[in-house]
């Protein structure tokens, strides 16, 4: 079945590093992917999305591009702050109304000053 | 953008009440809603789809007799978890697809239920 694997966290970083987080999908036909973020005792936030290969979404200085050929979607930020402390979801969609997302199982992401 | 709004954001019950969520799309008409549920530091876990005028489609190892679902407006989808017990203490998010679009979910804020 349709699946999202991303890397283990978590993940702990100085301010102003660089951030990858990993993310991998299993899918039949052509998903949709996101990454959402959820900040402490709140709900989710759509961060970016791609909808098909080779697109990159962007957002608040992250970036994820579709890449088909190795079924990735990498969260990648080129300087992190202390507000992106959060936790941070890889999720596919499967190209038909109706369709629940699939979620990876979330990526902590603790920045210190 | 699109707002889904959920109420309550906490509620605290005893053990064998029930309780009723809500999850309302405030400024774009929602055909389909989702409800997820999310324990502590681990990903959301689909439990059912709701659609508008028709009965939930439930996820394999949900209850839909204890977690009963009605979506019966465009806008608004209700989760009541009956006879609610200690173990059903969670954090649940609803999100709303929007009927004009495709592949767009916006999620609510979630509601925290501790079962005491």
């Amino acid at each position: 079945g349709d699946s999202v694997t991303q890397m283990e966290g978590p993940v702990t970083l100085s301010e102003e590093a660089f951030l990858t987080i990993n993310c991998t999908y299993t899918a039949t036909g052509y998903p949709s992917l996101f990454w959402y973020v959820q900040y402490p005792g709140e709900g989710l936030q759509l961060l970016l999305k791609a909808t098909k290969a080779d697109d990159k979404g962007s957002n608040k200085g992250f970036e994820a591009t579709y890449r088909k050929e190795t079924t990735s979607f990498h969260l990648e930020k080129g300087s992190v702050q202390v507000s992106d402390s959060a936790v941070y979801f890889c999720a596919l969609s499967v190209n038909q109304a109706g369709t629940a997302l699939i979620f990876g199982k979330g990526t902590t992401l603790s920045v210190s000053s | 953008g699109a707002v889904v709004s959920q109420h309550p954001s906490r509620v605290i019950c005893k053990s064998g009440t029930s309780v009723k969520i809500e999850c309302r799309s405030l400024d774009f008409q929602a055909t389909t809603m989702f409800w997820y549920r999310q324990f502590p530091k681990q990903s959301l876990m689909l439990m059912a789809t709701s659609n508008e005028g028709s009965k939930a489609t439930y996820e394999q190892g949900v209850e839909k007799d204890k977690f009963l679902i009605n979506h019966a407006s465009l806008t608004l989808s209700t989760l009541t978890v009956t006879s609610a017990h200690p173990e059903d203490s969670s954090f649940y998010i609803c999100s709303a697809r929007d009927a004009g679009g495709i592949n767009e979910q916006f999620f609510g804020p979630g509601t925290r239920l501790t079962v005491l």
